[in-house]
């Protein structure tokens, strides 16, 4: 198993351009997360999967779109990068069940924007 | 509001000695958990440790005890022995029942001194 994996792990993009952070996940988790952690601030969820065919927005969601393509894969789209979305980008995955939920993370995506 | 505070943003600890890092919730909802994250300098979040709202007892898992105290709405983590190991960032993590967020604190780095 591989657990859930992100890419790319780095990047480094224009302010204005655009790109897609992928995530898929192994573990028929139903539901799939976006953070960004900056520092002093924690993790900010920008925007959640509770199933297959169903995304809601977080707490930080502006200039941010996702896509749940299947129930493995859950993208990220910046469609106009902006230097405010310089980052460290988490997904995560969880089953949600009965007693401990936890999220299962993958290793970030460290994004730049210049 | 759902809310998890991180009141200490550093600590320091002597190697072999325990440590107790904060964290207080805010949630009228009688059903949740509250989860323990690990984040070492590498930037991979490790899950540590589980407490249902409904446990009565306090949750361990090895060198970790959740020190979870319902009506002052804490849920301390307790580092037993320290090792050079645990030097990292420490977030506390809440998910009411029924709904699909967690909500993260802004951490506690740990430093353990040798």
């Amino acid at each position: 198993n591989a657990g859930v994996t992100q890419t790319p792990k780095f990047q480094v993009l224009k302010t204005g351009q655009s790109m897609t952070l992928q995530c898929a996940q192994d573990m028929n988790h139903n539901s799939m997360y976006w953070y960004r952690q900056d520092p002093g601030m924690g993790l900010r969820l920008i925007y959640y999967s509770a199933s297959e065919g169903t995304t809601d927005k977080g707490e930080v969601p502006n200039g941010y779109n996702v896509s749940r393509l299947n129930k493995r894969e859950f993208s990220l789209r910046l469609e106009s990068a902006a230097p405010s979305q310089t980052s460290v980008y988490f997904c995560a995955s969880s089953d949600l069940r009965e007693g401990n939920n936890e999220q299962f993370f993958g290793p970030g995506t460290r994004l730049t924007v210049l | 509001a759902q809310k998890i505070t991180q009141t200490q943003p550093g600590m320091f600890v002597q190697e072999k000695e325990a440590v107790t890092l904060d964290c207080t919730y805010d949630t009228s909802d009688q059903s949740y958990g509250l989860f323990w994250y690990k984040q070492p300098s590498s930037g991979e979040m490790i899950f540590l440790i589980y407490q249902g709202s409904y446990d009565e007892q306090n949750a361990t898992e090895g060198r970790y005890s959740l020190n979870f105290q319902k009506a002052r709405k804490s849920a301390n983590l307790v580092i037993s022995a320290s090792q050079l190991g645990d030097s990292a960032m420490y977030f506390c993590a809440m998910r009411v029942g029924g709904t699909y967020k967690y909500i993260f604190g802004t951490g506690t780095r740990l430093k353990v001194l040798a």
